[in-house]
């Protein structure tokens, strides 16, 4: 069974900070997928970035980051110099390789910037 | 590219009535899923389709709900009756298959109450 961990429920930070968010997950499968969404407060699921198991590579898109350690269990996410637009709700998830359809869903972190 | 439409985006009915949610997946994509999101239970799958196909519909709560997806570009969720327990935001999501760990797309979610 796959499980995702978001032990952040909420985090508010003020506009220009930085702010990390945590995921740990937990699967037998060695290939797996790991996924990040956002949903602002007009409720859609926006797709941020998916990884697979077999790379490591740190990434970054703009002011966002993403910290990938196998050894740790964790694909933690980093919103640089934030902007209130920011404000959303993050989901980490996970697809096995197994049955790659399944996607399970971390609890979610409300992610709060004030200006 | 237009993504995943849903229909309607909000719905309020009474305990009893007959609920259809619709959806129409990204064009080319082979897969679709239906979830449900609940402050109680976040995001849960409820059913998946393969090339029109139900693959898995172990999420699917009980015989008041159904699914259907007659054709490539479109798919209904339908709960008869309708409970206030069924209150929530339904996501149509899609994706393309051959690849594992493909990227699901989600719609604007269809948000219901039941009173």
């Amino acid at each position: 069974a796959q499980k995702v961990t978001q032990a952040q429920t909420e985090i508010s930070v003020v506009e220009k900070e930085d702010v990390t968010l945590d995921c740990v997950y937990e699967t037998r499968d060695t290939t797996y997928y790991l996924f990040w969404y956002k949903q602002p407060p007009s409720g859609e699921l926006v797709f941020l970035i998916r990884r697979n198991s077999f790379d490591e590579q740190n990434e970054i898109s703009g002011r966002y980051s993403w910290n990938f350690q196998k050894s740790t269990s964790s694909f933690n996410f980093t919103i640089t110099a934030s902007q209130v637009v920011d404000s959303a709700v993050y989901f980490c998830a996970l697809s096995p390789g197994s049955n790659d359809y399944k996607l399970s869903f971390g609890a979610g972190t409300t992610v709060t910037v004030r200006a | 590219d237009a993504g995943v439409i849903q229909s309607p985006r909000h719905e309020v009915t009474e305990m009893g009535q007959e609920v259809t949610l619709r959806c129409k997946p990204i064009s080319g994509h082979n897969s679709l899923f239906w979830y449900r999101q609940t402050m109680m239970r976040g995001l849960e799958l409820l059913i998946y389709f393969n090339n029109n196909v139900p693959i898995d519909d172990s999420g699917m709560p009980e015989d008041r709900f159904s699914a259907k997806m007659p054709n490539a570009s479109f798919s209904t969720l339908k709960i008869q009756p309708s409970e206030p327990r069924d209150s929530a935001v339904y996501f149509c999501a899609s994706s393309p298959t051959g690849v594992s760990g493909n990227t699901i797309y989600f719609g604007e979610g269809s948000w219901l109450t039941v009173v």
